[in-house]
């Protein structure tokens, strides 16, 4: 049973930059795992961010970004600001399937 | 407009069955892979389902393979998911996501499905 990994809570100032971070029991995320990321606020449907490890959605902020960090998947949010609070989560793609990771709370505070 | 749409879902018994609906529109449906997803009460996001776009390929969630069953009508612009032998921990909004490339971009707004005697 293949699981992911995210941090179940980061807490961030306004204006700051954090990064969240997706980690496979499997060994490395690498580029062929397709690391997709969404955002969720209470209440509503998530939202896709990220596609393809890096790739942005046309309405997608310009402070969030995403690469591959050492052997995890991570998204970057630089110039925090008060509606980034929400519950973000990756998509990772094992050859067949998709696993989501258990997802980061985030807080601006 | 780009929309999806979930219906079907509702109150059922444990050992029920229900079947989703997804109706799609703005955008060539037989184009995209598409996906399952679903959300308990309070909990994250898990994937449940997927298949491709002339249904020769479909897998699923170890979770609830056996007992759900995905299938689309791409004459009709959806996306199907045959729920049987439902339990109490399939209590959840599903949702259905429309893939290409793996990219995952469009969600509909969810349907609440309740498997409570």
């Amino acid at each position: 049973q293949t699981v992911v990994t995210q941090e179940p809570s980061l807490t961030v100032s306004p204006g700051g930059t954090v990064t969240l971070t997706c980690t496979s029991s499997t060994g490395a995320v690498t580029g062929g795992f397709h690391p997709n990321w969404f955002q969720q606020k209470p209440g509503q449907t998530p939202r896709a961010l990220i596609y393809n490890t890096n790739n942005k959605h046309s309405w997608t902020p310009a402070r969030f970004s995403a690469s591959l960090l050492g052997d995890k998947a991570a998204l970057t949010l630089s110039g925090v600001q008060p509606e980034d609070e929400a519950d973000y989560y990756c998509l990772v793609y094992y050859g067949g399937h998709w696993v989501f990771g258990g997802g980061t709370k985030l807080t601006v505070l | 407009e780009v929309q999806l749409v979930e219906s079907g879902g509702g109150l059922v018994k444990p050992g029920g069955s229900l079947r989703l609906s997804c109706a799609a529109s703005g955008f060539t449906f037989s184009s995209y892979v598409m996906n399952w997803v679903r959300q308990a009460p309070g909990k994250g996001l898990e994937w449940v389902s997927i298949i491709n776009f002339d249904s020769t390929y479909m897998r699923y969630a170890d979770s609830v393979k056996g007992r759900f069953t995905i299938s689309r009508d791409n004459a009709k612009n959806s996306l199907y998911l045959q729920m049987d032998g439902l339990r109490a921990d399939d209590t959840a909004v599903y949702y259905c996501g429309r893939d290409k490339d793996w990219n995952i971009d469009i969600w509909g707004q969810g349907t609440l499905v309740t498997v409570s005697s």
